[in-house]
């Protein structure tokens, strides 16, 4: 139980173009999700906490313009990367919360050109 | 502000050597402190979740304890599967938002 998944597992874009990344909990209803970003050898740094049925809260220093979130179902939300640029490179990760522990998704690689 | 500090940062073990990972965290109001597992280019695995001083989870070679302060991760026999970054997380106050430690790298040597 307590699958997340997340699409695509890679992307390269060139820089300007908008990207959305989907996150699903496969086996269970999340009203909170969360995304994430990684960069190498560092841990995971929160980006946003999103709320279904409402806005997304981000954290400190994370552009809201940028980083666009939606979470229409209990089942999904979505992250797009507005006029993405090579410093949103990154590794993008979601989790879903259920009673015992966040769930994470596979991870989304971006490679913006 | 919330702190999770883990230690040591990489490990290096051989095949069947048993240790020990540590996370010590200062939070106001722990709800939870989870371990997961991260493999290179993969979202961290769920393994454990503890909810207060005393309690222990088991699974397989690995065991999780915690104290008011901190927790170990201990990994019993090791095998070179186990290698992964092993990361802690705590949870606390009244929101559901977590915070990661570094990780601790560990590599099991046959």
């Amino acid at each position: 139980g307590a699958v997340v998944s997340q699409h695509p597992s890679w992307v390269i874009c060139k820089s300007g173009t908008s990207v959305k990344i989907e996150c699903r909990s496969l086996d269970f209803q999340a009203t909170t999700m969360f995304w994430y970003r990684q960069f190498p050898k560092q841990s995971l740094m929160l980006m946003a906490t999103s709320n279904e049925g409402s806005k997304a809260t981000y954290e400190q220093g994370v552009e809201k313009d940028k980083f666009l979130i939606n979470h229409a179902s209990l089942t999904l939300s979505t992250l797009t990367v507005t006029s993405a640029h090579p410093e949103d490179s990154s590794f993008y990760i979601c989790s879903a919360r259920d009673v015992q522990a966040q769930y994470f998704g596979p991870g989304t690689r971006l490679l913006v050109l | 502000e919330d702190q999770v500090t883990q230690s040591p940062e990489a490990l290096r073990l051989q095949e069947g050597e048993s240790s020990s990972l540590n996370c010590s965290y200062t939070v106001s109001g722990l709800r939870g402190l989870f371990w997961y597992r991260q493999d290179p280019g993969k979202g961290p695995e769920f393994l454990f979740t503890l909810y207060s001083a005393g309690e222990e989870k088991e699974k397989e070679r690995l065991k999780a304890t915690l104290t008011k302060k901190e927790s170990f991760l201990h990994i019993t026999a090791p095998k070179p599967e186990d290698s992964a970054t092993y990361l802690c997380a705590v949870e606390a106050g009244g929101y559901q938002k977590v915070t990661f430690g570094i990780g601790t790298k560990l590599q099991v040597i046959p």
